[in-house]
């Protein structure tokens, strides 16, 4: 039991490139969700999803894609890297115990995407 | 809106003394509550929770926090710290109804340091 696992831990990238943050769950959890973390800021929610097949919108969504084809996988895509995105990327995943949506349990976070954009 | 305040940004103390993080909370409904800590270039680790009973609840390494309800307050306790909680440690929430149910909410985080 790997719990969240996320690729790469680093990554440099120039501006305008694009790349996937890849995130895998193996915990069968159907809610999962990815943040940024700056100093000074805690964690924002960027994207995030109840189950396969659903996303919405978090905090600070501007410049991420993200898509839940299967429970286990949630990958983030920077469309068109920029120096502001430049940050420790988290993502996380829970569960309902009891099937009701919101009544999650506490969250799993994997170990973190350090992303410098130059 | 829903917010997580935590008025620290550094809590300093010293080994063997008791120690507090605050949080307080503006969030719709009876949200539900947690502690995360992160030590350096980790994730984050969930130490406790509240949902509902007893207002104090324990968790992880000895940590405890304090529900207060009219207080909006849900402040990390420990009753003797050690040098091996230095860490990031973030509180959180959960509304329990409304447009953001399920979304979390983290406060900024408060850098504990204990020295020996």
């Amino acid at each position: 039991n790997a719990g969240v696992t996320q690729t790469p831990k680093f990554q440099v990238l120039k501006t305008g490139q694009s790349m996937t943050l890849q995130c895998a769950q193996d915990m069968n959890h159907e809610y999962m969700s990815w943040y940024r973390q700056d100093p000074g800021m805690g964690l924002r929610l960027i994207h995030y999803s109840v189950g396969a097949g659903i996303t919405d919108q978090g905090e600070v969504p501007n410049g991420y894609n993200v898509s839940r084809s299967t429970t286990e996988d949630f990958p983030l895509r920077l469309l068109s890297a920029a120096p502001s995105q430049t940050s420790v990327y988290f993502c996380a995943s829970s569960y309902s115990p009891n099937g009701q949506r919101g009544m999650n349990t506490e969250a799993f976070f994997g170990q973190g995407t350090r992303l410098t954009v130059v | 809106a829903q917010s997580v305040a935590q008025p620290e940004d550094q809590v300093n103390v010293a080994e063997g003394n008791p120690l507090t993080v605050k949080c307080t909370y503006s969030v719709s409904g009876n949200p539900y509550l947690f502690w995360y800590v992160q030590y350096p270039n980790r994730g984050l680790q969930f130490l406790l929770k509240y949902i509902t009973g007893d207002n104090l609840v324990k968790g992880s390494y000895g940590f405890e926090a304090e529900f207060n309800k009219s207080q909006t307050s849900f402040h990390l306790k420990k009753p003797s710290a050690l040098v091996s909680d230095s860490a990031l440690y973030f509180c959180a929430v959960r509304p329990d109804r409304g447009s953001t149910l399920g979304r979390l909410y983290f406060g900024r985080g408060t850098q504990l340091t204990v020295w020996p």
